[in-house]
């Protein structure tokens, strides 16, 4: 089956970019996503990119995909500490309506 | 716009009794609505696909008789789990798909659940 993996944990101080990354193996997926989750909330999505684009932009964050080597990451420009949370990648493939999730990294972002 | 509800946020049950988990759609229809459990510090696993006025999918090792689905309305999805066990204690969060909209953003995640069982 499909198969999502992220690095667990990423340190950063305030004001610094983080970078999240993702790698995943569905070659037919048609959109990948980046949802923020705070402690004991559900999942809130920040952005999400077709499979056909490399790159998206929205305020602080940049998504880079690279469709060969099935690689995606998230930048967020100017760290702060609300913007510590865990962080999943998720990709839906063309014939399902369903997502397969990564295990999420785990972002703090220290004053 | 697109919000989906759950209710209750958190709940404590004693074992062996069953607990009902309702997942609203507040602002749109779903024909298809999404049950997740997700265990400290893992990622979402998917249980179920609810769909309005059929039967829930069900993914491999679910079962569909502990984890009760009712999908009812295009607003209205619950689980009930039954007879609850201390290994059933999990945050449960439920997903909407908004029938009106097609691509990416369709589906709306609701709040969660955290279910204690003592």
């Amino acid at each position: 089956g499909e198969d999502v993996e992220q690095s667990l944990f990423l340190s950063v101080r305030e004001g610094d970019s983080s970078v999240i990354n993702c790698t995943y193996t569905d070659s037919s997926s048609t959109y990948l996503y980046w949802y923020k989750q705070e402690p004991g909330a559900g999942l809130q999505l920040l952005t999400y990119i077709f499979s056909n684009m490399d790159m998206k932009q929205d305020q602080r964050l940049t998504v880079l995909l690279n469709k060969k080597d099935k690689h995606l990451s998230l930048r967020i420009a100017d760290t702060q500490t609300g913007d510590s949370a865990i962080y999943f990648c998720a990709e839906k493939d063309s014939g399902y309506s369903t997502l397969t999730f990564g295990k999420g990294t785990m972002l703090l972002v220290s004053p | 716009g697109a919000v989906v509800s759950q209710h209750p946020s958190r709940v404590i049950c004693k074992s062996g009794t069953s607990v009902k988990i309702e997942c609203r759609s507040l602002d749109f229809q779903a024909t298809t609505m999404f049950w997740y459990r997700q265990f400290p510090k893992q990622s979402l696993m998917l249980m179920a696909t609810s769909n309005e006025g059929s039967k829930a999918t069900y993914e491999q090792g679910v079962e569909k008789d502990k984890f009760l689905i009712n999908h009812a309305s295009l607003t209205l999805s619950t689980l009930t789990v039954t007879s609850a066990h201390p290994e059933d204690s999990s945050f449960y969060i439920c997903s909407a798909r908004d029938k009106g909209r097609q691509g990416a953003s369709e589906q709306y995640f609701g709040p969660g659940t955290r279910l204690t069982v003592t």
